[in-house]
């Protein structure tokens, strides 16, 4: 079984309609991310939680909100999705023991479309 | 603040061709720097890192990438190209506020 899962893998939406995008890991991971990936922009961080108690936003936090509901568990909402959110979303964990070293174990991605 | 330029979006390289990916970076203090491959319709995974210690980095599947840094510099290196490295492959730099940069990404495409 994959150690990082992001559930759905695909999906379709309406411009204003309120999605989540789920991930859980097995890694035993404090730290979690979520980032998109569009086109010539390389991954952007969205936002980041060093601990089940600590949420960060990341340098394009606008229009997300996120949940950290246990260890193993980071959710991403659009509150009210718009097309320029179409993308394909990441989910990300890493130990903390290392910090700034510490290679990061992506998920296999989510791929959105809103219309 | 921290940045990374990758040289190149894409890459075109024969099989069995020296591939050569460039990636330049900024940083205000020692950084440390990633390259991750994505393969079609997978996620990311880690190829190699520079902590701190040896300048050239040995990764997975061959590649290597030596971290210069009088030339802010972490190129990304395999001597023969093979038909299954087609893939995007994205450099990354982590200093001092605990968070991944990555850079634009380089896609290559491996000619028989």
């Amino acid at each position: 079984d994959a150690d990082v899962t992001q559930t759905p893998r695909n999906r379709i939406t309406k411009t204003g309609k309120r999605i989540m995008l789920e991930c859980s890991q097995t890694k035993g991971h404090d730290r979690m991310y979520w980032y998109r990936q569009d086109p010539g922009l390389g991954l952007r961080l969205i936002y980041y939680s060093f601990d089940v108690k600590d949420i960060n936003k990341g340098e394009i936090s606008d229009g997300y909100s996120v949940s950290r509901q246990a260890q193993a568990k980071f959710s991403l909402s659009l509150e009210s999705a718009i097309p320029n959110q179409t993308a394909l979303y990441f989910c990300a964990t890493s130990d903390s023991f290392l910090s700034q070293q510490e290679t990061q174990y992506f998920g296999p991605g989510t791929r959105l479309l809103v219309l | 603040a921290q940045s990374v330029t990758q040289l190149g979006s894409h890459v075109s390289v024969s099989e069995g061709a020296l591939v050569l990916l460039r990636c330049n970076y900024s940083s205000s203090v020692p950084p440390y720097l990633f390259w991750y491959v994505q393969y079609p319709n997978q996620g990311l995974q880690l190829l190699l890192k520079y902590t701190t210690g040896a300048t050239l980095v040995k990764g997975i599947n061959g590649f290597e990438a030596e971290f210069k840094k009088s030339e802010t510099s972490f190129h990304l290196t395999k001597p023969s190209a093979h038909m299954s490295d087609a893939a995007e492959y994205f450099c990354a730099v982590n200093s001092n506020d605990y968070k991944l940069s990555f850079g634009a990404g380089t896609t290559v495409t491996v000619r028989a």
